[in-house]
């Protein structure tokens, strides 16, 4: 079956370090992946998207990674600041079938001061 | 304007209530999306519209409705609600329907609903 998997455990960092989150997938074949932040009882917020024919995509303090042969992306946020504390959401969209965003279930990012 | 805006923003209803929650948005932007999320869960899509068309429905039960009455608006009409239908309801719109839309998908607030 298709799966999206994400780190369920929140990540508790110091501030200044470099925050990396994972986003593992199985049976899909993306065309693109997305990461968003969600802040608590608010709508996700559109970070970075990241094509499957590119390694590495930067915004600001913000790196991301696809490797379509370990299925997986990986997410930095580098000079970690309490403001960047939010859960952090990837998604994918598929090649064929339904065009639509399948999200994964987010990891919780907590940046100590 | 590049808002979508969510109202209301809490909604209580029972179980025999006739609800809607309204959708706008002013960027211009031809798709539109109702998605559901529960406490700790990804947002999981209900329906896709495309040019005011029903373009994609998640095989959604029928006690959710929704309508487009333009390209500004998209409505989701509540009848018959059930307990476990209590969650985070999440409008967005993109420029274009999927896969064009490269700059992400923009989400409202949601609304906060509770079916008692």
């Amino acid at each position: 079956s298709q799966k999206i998997e994400q780190n369920s455990e929140a990540l508790n960092i110091q501030e200044g370090k470099t925050a990396t989150l994972t986003c593992n997938y199985t049976n899909y074949s993306p065309a693109y992946l997305q990461w968003y932040r969600q802040d608590p009882g608010r709508g996700p917020v559109f970070l970075l998207l990241i094509r499957e024919n590119e390694k590495e995509k930067r915004k600001e303090r913000l790196k991301v990674t696809f490797d379509t042969t370990l299925k997986q992306s990986l997410f930095h946020i580098t000079a970690s600041q309490p403001a960047d504390s939010a859960t952090y959401l990837c998604a994918l969209l598929l090649y064929t079938g339904r065009r639509a965003l399948t999200f994964g279930s987010g990891t919780r990012l907590q940046v100590q001061p | 304007d590049t808002e979508v805006t969510q109202t209301p923003k809490h909604l209580v209803m029972g179980m025999t209530n006739k609800k809607s929650l309204k959708c706008e948005q002013h960027m211009g932007h031809r798709a539109m999306y109702w998605y559901k999320q529960k406490a700790k869960k990804p947002p999981e899509l209900m329906f896709v519209y495309s040019y005011e068309k029903l373009s994609i429905n998640e095989s959604v039960p029928s006690r959710f409705s929704p309508e487009c009455p333009n390209s500004s608006l998209l409505n989701l009409h509540l009848h018959a609600l059930q307990p476990e239908d209590s969650a985070l309801y999440l409008c967005a719109s993109s420029p274009t329907i999927l896969p064009a839309a490269l700059e992400g998908l923009f989400f409202g607030s949601g609304t906060q609903l509770s079916v008692l």
